[in-house]
């Protein structure tokens, strides 16, 4: 089982519905969640991290977290044809240590 | 500043070459990170720096050399790479804490001919 597990995709969504993105983990005593979006041949931008249980909500994009589920997702609203690019989830393994999934590739159809 | 600036951007090298890859930041971060991320994969951790001492080394080829200098400063020597180390390298840092997230520079798109 691996540590950080996505959908590779491609997700293909029109523009302005939601975007849903999920990730699950391995790792029960993970406390930290990363979501980070990268647009081809650039390098990795944090979007959003979460800690705690539930949601949390910044623009139009919202974590949710859910522990007991090993479960984290990324809704975008309102998807933009600029939000196009791949989504990595990250969780932290502790010693500074980030292990990512393999990314989702999200494309926006205008 | 919020940024992590790495030279050079691009680099060609030869096998039998000697290049260094160099990263810094200004955010007062007292953890940095050598990633290497291959096309359409996820970035995978080599090193990490934890107040300028090497506190994770993932196995990798001796070939690899990290360096810390000072606290803002990341360094990796290159020497004698196979053309399948060629890859994007990125570098990050973060705060001193188990629940922070990396800030990346824009890496070094790394060729080995």
């Amino acid at each position: 089982q691996k540590e950080v597990e996505q959908n590779s995709g491609p997700l293909s969504v029109p523009e302005g519905a939601i975007a849903s993105l999920n990730c699950t983990y391995s790792d029960r005593g993970s406390q930290s969640f990363f979501w980070y979006r990268q647009y081809s041949g650039k390098s990795p931008e944090l979007i959003m991290s979460i800690y705690s249980n539930g949601d949390k909500e910044d623009g139009r994009f919202t974590a949710q977290l859910n522990k007991a589920s090993q479960y984290v997702s990324l809704l975008i609203r309102d998807s933009q044809p600029s939000d196009s690019a791949t989504y990595l989830c990250a969780v932290n393994k502790g010693a500074q240590k980030l292990v990512f999934g393999q990314g989702t590739r999200l494309t926006i159809n205008p | 500043d919020t940024e992590v600036t790495q030279t050079p951007k691009h680099l060609v090298m030869g096998m039998t070459n000697k290049k260094s890859l160099k990263c810094e930041q200004h955010m007062g971060h007292r953890a940095m990170y050598w990633y290497k991320q291959k096309a359409k994969k996820p970035p995978e951790l080599m090193f990490v720096y934890s107040y300028e001492k090497l506190s994770i080394n993932e196995s990798v080829p001796s070939r690899f050399s990290p360096e810390c200098p000072n606290s803002s400063l990341l360094n990796l020597h290159l020497h004698a790479l196979q053309p399948e180390d060629s890859a994007l390298y990125l570098c990050a840092s973060s705060q001193e804490a188990q629940g922070d997230g990396y800030t990346f520079g824009s890496g070094t798109r790394l060729t080995v001919v």
